[in-house]
């Protein structure tokens, strides 16, 4: 089955920096590649996703990059602020055949960042 | 719109109790996935439903299992609860049927096992 690394683990950044996580999947089938804010006792908000047909995609902020003979992709958070702050995820989904889509989210363990102010 | 809706929010069982726990999707949305998410774990895939059949199961015991009614509301029941059992269970959303992959979780039901 599909596995998906992430680092790092905890990434420390002063308010303005910016901050890189990176992941890495092994199944070349997936092709969607979403990743998730969870803040302290909420659930999993989607912020940005990527396809495999595309290899950048940015939101303000925000932008993912995906390498698909490498098989990793990134999330790149510039000019970070305090309410940043909150574990990441990063996700691999394959979709499989035909008219509907069923899959499953293969997740990364997670990345504890934190703006300092 | 109402974003995915779980209930209850909290709850405490002891072991060998069963628990069930209720998800409502999003409206329009008709499957429904539960995930496991434990500080050692990680977030686990449990089941995907979709039209009231369960589409896809990952690697859990039979000991969890779950329904999706024709409103496309999903239920999921651990029996013989273990203390291992003890975790945030989430549950998310999409349309499916088509192109869209994007989930859309919920706040979480975060069970306690005594």
């Amino acid at each position: 089955g599909e596995n998906v690394e992430q680092h790092p683990s905890t990434l420390s950044v002063q308010e303005g920096d910016s901050a890189v996580i990176k992941c890495t999947y092994s199944d070349s089938a997936s092709n969607y590649f979403p990743w998730y804010k969870q803040e302290l006792g909420k659930g999993p908000q989607l912020i940005i996703d990527i396809r495999s047909n595309v290899g950048e995609k940015k939101d303000q902020r925000i932008a993912v990059t995906l390498n698909k003979t490498a098989k990793h992709f990134s999330l790149h958070i510039t000019e970070t602020q305090p309410e940043d702050s909150a574990v990441y995820f990063c996700a691999a989904f394959y979709h499989g055949a035909g008219g509907t889509s069923y899959g499953k989210l293969t997740f990364g363990q997670g990345t504890i960042l934190t703006v300092h102010p | 719109k109402a974003g995915v809706t779980q209930t209850p929010r909290y709850l405490i069982k002891t072991r060998g109790q069963q628990v069930t726990l209720s998800c409502s999707p999003i409206s329009g949305h008709r499957s429904v996935s539960w995930y496991q998410q434990t500080p050692g774990q990680g977030l686990q895939f449990l089941f995907e439903y979709f039209s009231e059949t369960q589409r896809n199961k990952g690697n859990f015991p039979g000991r969890f299992s779950g329904r999706q009614f024709s409103n496309s509301r999903s239920e999921m029941n651990v029996s013989t609860l273990e203390l291992g059992d003890s975790a945030l269970y989430l549950c998310a959303s999409r349309l499916a049927g088509g192109s869209t992959g994007e989930l859309f979780f919920g706040e979480g039901s975060r069970l306690t096992v005594l």
